[in-house]
């Protein structure tokens, strides 16, 4: 399985501002992931980020909201610009096992985001 | 199209009680159907996965899960239920071709003393 870490762990943020959230893999992994889970709900696909290609954005997700980079096949940050309120949620980074475990996605502990 | 209906958002049991969560799925491919565990203040933990080869399917903590294609079920089972399995439980779908996983509404396990 991959280990997955993300920085920061959480933040309160205020409204208008942007936060970079980092994420790292303990091994390089062609496809990562970006998750929201909204407080009380499951979890929802921002963007598949792909090494060397811009992001994939699921419907209802805009670059300039979200933009993503995948600088490396280990890491990947994801931002959340201009921010309101409605942001505040836990953003979960995931990437995909190898091998035997390729169809398996594996979690970091998330950040969890307050705006005010 | 894919998707995971989990039914019941909150299941309730005492201790040493069998736990059982249901999932039911929609795939138009073979379907790969995983179970992750969420504890407070965490991320997910695979739990267990279902990927084409036996049905019945052993996880971690003693869970396991049978995947049953003409019921389009996935529910997992733990035979007695312990105060440290209290966590949100999703069921997720996913396919061959790197196709994205869909996760369930989740379930929140409420184990009584």
């Amino acid at each position: 399985s991959a280990v997955i870490s993300q920085k920061p762990s959480r933040d309160i943020c205020q409204r208008g501002t942007s936060l970079t959230i980092q994420c790292q893999v303990d091994s390089q992994v062609t496809m990562m992931f970006w998750y929201r889970q909204q407080p009380g709900q499951s979890l929802t696909l921002i963007a598949t980020a792909n090494q060397g290609s811009e992001a994939t954005y699921e419907s209802g997700f805009v670059i300039d909201k979200f933009p993503i980079s995948r600088p490396n096949l280990t890491f990947s940050t994801l931002t959340v610009s201009n921010m309101s309120p409605e942001d505040s949620s836990i953003y979960l980074c995931s990437s995909r096992g190898q091998g035997d475990n390729e169809e398996t996605q594996y979690f970091g502990p998330g950040t969890r985001l307050l705006v005010l | 199209a894919q998707s995971v209906t989990q039914l019941g958002s909150h299941v309730s049991v005492s201790e040493g009680a069998l736990v059982l969560l249901r999932c039911n799925y929609s795939s138009s491919v073979p379907p790969y159907l995983f179970w992750y565990v969420q504890y407070p203040n965490q991320g997910l933990q695979l739990l267990l996965k279902y990927t084409s080869a036996a049905t019945l399917v052993k996880g971690i903590n003693g869970f396991e899960a049978e995947f049953k294609k003409s019921e389009t079920s996935f529910h997992l089972t733990k035979p007695s239920a312990h105060m440290s399995d209290a966590a949100e439980y999703f069921c997720a779908v996913g396919g061959t071709g790197f196709q994205k996983l869909v996760f369930g509404t989740g379930t929140r396990l409420l184990v009584s003393p």
